[in-house]
């Protein structure tokens, strides 16, 4: 079955850049997109890009366009997502998804990684 | 953009209540809409997508209506399992999510 494994939680200071990871199993990597969607601590869900596996294009919202980017590696079925010159506000829980069906909702999910920013 | 908009942001209802929650759009997304349930710590769960379509494995107590830029999600019978928050999600043009609804226990 389709399954995304997301990496370990991360602490980094104010400025710093963070690079996180969403292995996929259960499919062949190229067939289908990844997406990237944040959640803040008590907040709500925000769609930040996706990467087409295949080809390796992306597309960013607005409002993550300058300091975030999804790049993959085909040959170990990983995309990452890298989030650079962090701030407080970028505290949050990360999640990668997948959707299966080549619309845009989403049914599977990665587990979440959490990334604390803090001096 | 388009901008989600779900109400209420809190409902409190008991199990065995059937409970109706909103969900609209700044502008009209055909049937291009899913709706999410999400639990403290875990990863949204997809409910229904295209407005109205139940996701495999998803109980029947869920059905979601609607079209245009208003939508709703019913649970028919509220079980002790879905006290959760929801969310709806847009997907015609990207994605944008609403800002939730916490289904508490009443």
């Amino acid at each position: 079955q389709v399954q995304l494994v997301q990496s370990g939680a991360e602490v980094k200071k104010p400025g710093a850049a963070v690079k996180l990871s969403c292995k996929a199993s259960g499919y062949t990597f190229t067939s289908l997109p990844i997406h990237w969607v944040r959640q803040a601590p008590g907040q709500g869900l925000e769609w930040m890009g996706w990467i087409n596996a295949g080809n390796g294009v992306t597309t960013y919202s607005q409002n993550f366009q300058f300091r975030f980017s999804i790049t993959r590696d085909i040959s170990a079925s990983t995309a990452y997502m890298e989030l650079t010159s962090l701030r407080s506000e970028d505290t949050a829980v990360y999640f990668c998804a997948t959707e299966t069906n080549g619309q845009w909702y989403f049914d599977v999910w990665g587990r979440g990684t959490l990334v604390t920013v803090s001096s | 953009d388009i901008q989600m908009t779900q109400s209420p942001s809190t409902l409190s209802a008991s199990v065995g209540d059937r409970v109706t929650l909103t969900c609209r759009a700044s502008q009209s997304l055909n049937d291009w809409l899913a709706w999410y349930q999400q639990k403290p710590g875990k990863a949204p769960k997809l409910l229904i997508y295209k407005a109205s379509s139940l996701e495999s494995g998803v109980p029947s107590r869920f059905s979601g209506s609607g079209s245009g830029t208003e939508f709703t999600l019913t649970i028919s019978s509220l079980q002790p399992d879905d006290f959760a928050t929801y969310y709806c999600q847009q997907y015609s043009f990207y994605a944008t999510f609403g800002q939730g609804t916490k289904l508490q226990i009443k």
